[in-house]
Formats: C-alpha cells, sequence, structure tokens
C-alpha cells in the first residue's frame, strides 16, 4: 500500500534544543523522501531530501536520516530558532517515482 | 530557478458555481502537472495528474466529472471544480513535478 506515518503531530521545543520528527513508510520501492516546511497560509518549501542510496544527508542545522531496513526516516534540525516555527511535512515517493505521499505533518513551535 | 505561477490565490463563490484555477509554468515546459487538495491542518493529498495533450489520472476517490483537469499546453494546466459545494472548500495547489516538487502559491477556495 502507499502510507507513509508522520510523529510526532505537535513537537515544542525551546529555542536552541533540537527536533527531531520521524517518518515511516510502507512501500518497499520508495526511493525519494523529501522534507517540506509550511509557514500558515504559504505553499510547502523543500528543505531537504534524501534518496535511498544515501543513509544521511545534512544542510547546516538541518540532516534527514534513512534507514531502508526500517523503511523509516527522520528530520533533524539542530539549534532551533522561532523562525523554524511551521508544520512540517515527509513525503515518499510511490508508484515508480512518479507521485509523493505526504505524511500528516508536524507542527513545530519553537519557543523563545 | 523554474517557477509556477497559480492564480487565483483566494477565491470565494457561491455553492452551484464553478472554479477555475490555472497554473502556469514560467520558462520551462510542464509535461505534467500534479493537482492536490489540503483541507485545514490536514496534509497535502494528491488528487489527479494532469498530462499535456492526454487525459488526466485521478486518484482513487476523486471524481473526474467534478474536478475537471485540461492540460492544453506545456505551460498551462487548469483544475475546474465544477458545481461547488461548501465542502469543497480547500487549498488546491498544483505542482510540475514529483521528485524535488516545487508548488504554485496555491489556491484558498471557499464555497459560501
Amino acid at each position: 500500500g502507499e502510507n507513509v506515518e508522520q510523529h510526532p503531530s505537535t513537537l515544542s521545543v525551546q529555542e536552541g534544543d533540537s527536533a527531531v520528527i520521524k517518518c515511516t513508510y510502507s512501500d518497499s520501492a520508495s526511493n525519494y523522501f523529501p522534507w517540506y516546511k509550511q509557514e500558515l497560509g504559504k505553499r510547502p518549501q523543500l528543505i531537504i531530501d534524501i534518496r535511498s542510496n544515501v543513509g544521511e544527508k545534512k544542510d547546516q542545522r538541518i540532516a534527514v536520516t534513512l534507514n531502508k531496513t526500517a523503511k523509516h526516516f527522520s528530520l533533524h534540525i539542530t539549534e532551533t530558532q522561532p523562525e523554524d516555527s511551521a508544520v512540517y511535512f515527509c513525503a515518499a515517493s510511490v508508484r515508480r517515482g512518479n507521485k509523493l505521499v505526504f505524511g500528516a505533518g508536524t507542527i513545530l513551535r519553537v519557543k523563545s | 530557478g523554474a517557477v509556477v505561477s497559480q492564480h487565483p490565490s483566494w477565491v470565494i463563490c457561491k455553492s452551484g458555481t464553478s472554479v477555475k484555477i490555472e497554473c502556469r509554468s514560467l520558462d520551462f515546459q510542464a509535461t505534467t502537472m500534479f493537482w492536490y487538495r489540503q483541507f485545514p491542518k490536514q496534509s497535502l493529498m494528491l488528487m489527479a495528474t494532469s498530462n499535456e495533450g492526454s487525459k488526466a489520472t485521478y486518484e482513487q476517490g476523486v471524481e473526474k466529472d467534478k474536478f475537471l483537469i485540461n492540460h492544453a499546453s506545456l505551460t498551462l494546466s487548469t483544475l475546474t471544480v465544477t458545481s461547488a459545494h461548501p465542502e469543497d472548500s480547500s487549498f488546491y495547489i498544483c505542482s510540475p513535478r514529483a521528485r524535488e516538487a516545487f508548488f504554485g502559491q496555491g489556491t484558498r477556495l471557499t464555497v459560501v
């Protein structure tokens, strides 16, 4: 089936702390895993992605890890800042890469 | 970089009327357009995939006669919500690709 589960649904952290959001997917053929940030009333923006031939990818304060065996991947944000507050969505490619299935989203609140 | 322009950004219409949403690819050719719907505080759900010059592919549960999709050129794809009802009120958003997807600005439709 085509299913992506995302946890937690809400996450509050203190400014400067780290935030971790986790996703699991069901399609063993999935090979592309993007993460999106969506601010209120705006379009989702791609912040980082990872392909199945890589276990980890980092871009400044953001990193994504992938465990293909367990079919889960995670977003790690370090040194969180108030502007990191938003809804974050994970996604996985299905249907031979021609479709993205999104997780339910995580509301991240960074308290200053 | 490549940009997709979506219009209108918001629209209010009466029940029973039809609304057309346009997505234009600027300075690139879009052979495919993915149309998503996002209900308040929910995730993005793929409705259909339009293909230039051929019929759109609809996801399970999406009424093709209600959500008319046209992709008559490489720069324009349209979604028409016919006989709109309050339950069609949602955020509609397009993207020209699945991998490294970027989105139009989105259209917030409110049916009263």
